[in-house]
Parts: structure tokens; sequence; C-alpha cells
């Protein structure tokens, strides 16, 4: 089955320790996303890549940090840097602007990773 | 800046009635707008959208959203609730372009058997 795949589901860390979630897609998707999602503050964007080896920060990207290195993955890596790094962390994929127009703005989700600092 | 706004954090419906999430938006341009779910420990489902067109989208799931410019709302329906539908809806829309989007704030629908 197609889809992605974040992993842990649930992690806890100390303060000060960096730690790196992992996202993985089979869609064979252009675009990926990570969003933070915060209870009655919906999702905010973190970071976001459109193609291998190229990302641009979202509205929140201070104290994280990724890479794209193969179309199929997309790791997130919290540093000490983020000041309140407790969150659901979601990854998504998309096809990449002008691959399918009729599919624009149609993200597809993992079901995501809880970090907890400790 | 371009926001989306749900005014509701919950709504409460009986099983059967029709239902209403509300989502106002605020955007340059053309809006294009969307609605997600989300079951619980869960990621984000694609439910609808409005790009272009017809003002009444219909998406999965039995759910419709009317697209309505005068009063900047994109208002998720659905006209008979299930007990089945009770999950947190996000609505959402683009923000120049790259399928970045700004999502609401979330509303918890609660159906009631």
């Amino acid at each position: 089955d197609g889809g992605i795949t974040q992993s842990p589901k649930y992690l806890f860390r100390k303060e000060g320790q960096n730690v790196t979630l992992s996202c993985e897609q089979n869609l064979n998707h252009d675009a990926m996303y990570w969003y933070r999602q915060d209870p009655g503050q919906g999702l905010r964007l973190i970071y976001y890549s459109q193609i291998v080896n190229d990302f641009q920060k979202g509205d929140i990207a201070e104290g994280y940090s990724v890479s794209r290195e193969k179309k199929e993955s997309f790791p997130l890596t919290v540093t000490s840097a983020q000041k309140n790094p407790t969150a659901f962390y979601l990854c998504a994929s998309s096809p990449g602007q002008g691959i399918n127009p009729k599919a624009y703005g149609e993200l597809f989700f993992g079901e995501g990773s809880r970090l907890t600092v400790l | 800046a371009q926001s989306v706004a749900q005014p509701e954090d919950q709504v409460n419906v009986a099983e059967g009635n029709p239902l209403t999430v509300k989502c106002t938006y605020s955007v340059s341009g053309n809006p294009y707008l969307f609605w997600y779910v989300q079951y619980p420990n869960r990621g984000l489902q694609f439910l609808l959208k409005y790009i272009t067109g017809d003002n009444l989208v219909k998406g999965s799931y039995g759910f419709e959203a009317e697209f309505n410019k005068s009063q900047t709302s994109f208002h998720l329906k659905k006209p008979s609730a299930l007990v089945s539908d009770s999950a947190l809806y996000f609505c959402a829309s683009d923000s120049g372009g790259y399928n970045k989007l700004i999502f609401g704030a979330g509303t918890r629908l609660a159906v009631h058997p």
C-alpha cells in the first residue's frame, strides 16, 4: 500500500537533547512538508521541500532542521534550541506544483509523531 | 496576511440531523479553500476543495461545502450526520502556491446517537 510512514509514533526526550523524526513516503511525490499541531492552534508549517536537495523554511522553522537527500525521505530534527518542542508532528506529501494541477492542495498525511519533552 | 478562521471550537449535533461546520477566510486574490478531517491520534485526510467554478463542491463521505464570496465563507455541510463523523475538522486556504496551506484552529464535531 502506498502511503506515508512516520516513526516513532511516540517519543520522549529530555531537555537539551536533539531528536530526529522520520518520514518516508512511497507515493513518488516530489513535495514533502512538516507541520506542528498544538491544541487549539491548528497546524503550523515548519519546513517544506519541493524537490530533492532543496527545502524552505515555513512559519515556525526556528529550532528545527531538515534534510532531503532522497525523494522518499524528509527527516525532521528537533534541536535543543526549540523552546517548546512538546507537540504532535505531522509529515505530509503531495505530487508537487505543476505535476497534477487537479490534485492541487490535496496533501497526504502520515499518522503523526507525538513528542514529549520531560 | 492570509488567514482562516473557524469560529466554533466544538459543534454538537444529533445523529440524522444536518450539520454545519463554519469557516471564514481572509486571502488576497482568488481563494483556494480546503477541508480536512482528523480522527483521534491520526493524520489529516482531504475531504474537498474549492478552486474555481461551482460554488457548491461535493467531497468524500457525503460532505459538501458552499463557497460564498460576499460573506468570505466556506462552510462544511452534511444533510444527515453519522456518529462516525465525529472528528476534528480543519479548514485551510492556499498560501501563495507550492501547496503551502494555512490551517484554521479546527472544530471538533461531536455527533450524538
